[in-house]
Formats: C-alpha cells, sequence, structure tokens
C-alpha cells in the first residue's frame, strides 16, 4: 500500500518563505507531483520531480529525496493569493501503456496572513 | 482553464437515486481518471481509463461504474446513493506518460437530501 504524510495545517505571513513537507511510503515510485487548490477549486499542478534534487519554478521550487521518502513545496515571497491547500501526489505505474495512478496526500492547508 | 471539461457542476438528489456524471478530457489525452473528494478524506482515486479500456481501480464502490467513449469522453455512474456519496467528484485527463501531470476540471458537486 501507499501512505503519504502532510501537516494538516500551516499559517505564515505575507512576503516570508514557506516549507511544506511530505513524507510517503510506496512501492514502485515513479515521480512525485504538488499541486495547489483553492477552497471548491480544481487543483492545479505545480511541479513534478523523478529524480533527487531541487526543481526551481519561479516563486515555488520542488525538492525530492527519493532514500528517505520525503519531499518539500517552498514556496517565496508569500501573497495572499497561495492561501489554499496544497496537495502532495505520488506516482506509481502498472504495466501496460498509459497506466499510472496517483495517490494524494490529504493536503495542507495554507493560510497567509497580512 | 485546463480543458477537461465537466457536468454539471452542480446536481442535487435523493437517496436511492442514479445519477451520471460526465467528462470530457483536453483535446489530445487518452487517459481520464475519476476521483471522490470528501472534506474528511482528501482526493481519493475511483478509477482509470486509457483510449477506452479500464487501466487501474482504485477504491470505487460496487454501485459505482464508468466507462470511456470512442470520442474519449467518458461517465461516472452513481447508483443507490446514499447520503455519505456527497463529495465533489473530480475528472482529470492526461497523455498516460508517468511524468504528465492530470489536469483536472472543475468537479461535479453532487448533494444528497
Amino acid at each position: 500500500g501507499q501512505n503519504i504524510d502532510q501537516p494538516t495545517e500551516m499559517t505564515a505571513t505575507e512576503g516570508a518563505i514557506v516549507q511544506i513537507n511530505c513524507t510517503y511510503q510506496t512501492s514502485g515510485f515513479n515521480g512525485l507531483f504538488w499541486y495547489q487548490q483553492h477552497a471548491g477549486e480544481a487543483p492545479t499542478f505545480l511541479s513534478y520531480n523523478v529524480l533527487d534534487g531541487l526543481e526551481e519554478k519561479g516563486r515555488f521550487s520542488s525538492f525530492l529525496s527519493r532514500s528517505k521518502g520525503y519531499s518539500y513545496l517552498l514556496l517565496k515571497e508569500l501573497q495572499m493569493k497561495d492561501s489554499a491547500s496544497y496537495l502532495c501526489a505520488v506516482s506509481r505505474a502498472y504495466s501496460g501503456a498509459g497506466s499510472y495512478q496517483l495517490t494524494f496526500g490529504k493536503g495542507t492547508k495554507l493560510s497567509v496572513i497580512p | 482553464d485546463s480543458g477537461v471539461t465537466q457536468t454539471p457542476k452542480h446536481l442535487i438528489t435523493a437517496t436511492g437515486q442514479r445519477v451520471t456524471l460526465r467528462c470530457s478530457p483536453r483535446s489530445g489525452d487518452l487517459s481520464v481518471y475519476w476521483y471522490q473528494q470528501s472534506l474528511d478524506q482528501g482526493l481519493q482515486f475511483l478509477i482509470q481509463y486509457y483510449n477506452g479500456e479500464e487501466r487501474a481501480k482504485g477504491n470505487i464502490l460496487e454501485r459505482f461504474s464508468a466507462q470511456q467513449f470512442p470520442d474519449l469522453h467518458s461517465e461516472l455512474n452513481l447508483s443507490s446513493l446514499e447520503l455519505g456519496d456527497s463529495a465533489l467528484y473530480f475528472c482529470a485527463s492526461g497523455g498516460g506518460g508517468i511524468n504528465q501531470p492530470q489536469h483536472f476540471g472543475d468537479g461535479t458537486r453532487l448533494s444528497i437530501l
């Protein structure tokens, strides 16, 4: 089976930096995705890591350590609009073309305060 | 706009009824995934179709079924509805590659009265 853990809630100040951690246990690991989800809206893709290390995309960066089963999402220069849930999702492939599945953590609700 | 279209946006019905949710994937995407999201459970994978064939099953109840048609749109059928089926149902589509993200539709909010 798969187990994914994220903190339930976090609060940070506008303009600051926040790190959202995700730990996972899975077989057949094929990468880790981060999604952002505003309340009542669809999740939107933020980043993908399959190799160890840091991937940077503007104000957002994501890190992966496969040996430790650990990832984090780093948000810099926080803005009020960054208040949302952040979902960590582990990808696992099955046999056959197009066969892969995402298992999502329960998400971290980030509140950005002035 | 993700390019994934889900209808209807809202659905209100009663226990014991049956409903059908519809999803049109992004142009060029062969895979369709269905998810259920409730407040306490997070985003739960239900089922995946790839180019018309079922590929993977998650926590999908026997009362639920899905199919993907030749034009690649998909339908999720929910029957004998219970109060606990009230949730947001998302469809996502993807190209099928392991490094390709899934793109989500806006969801259907199902309320069972």
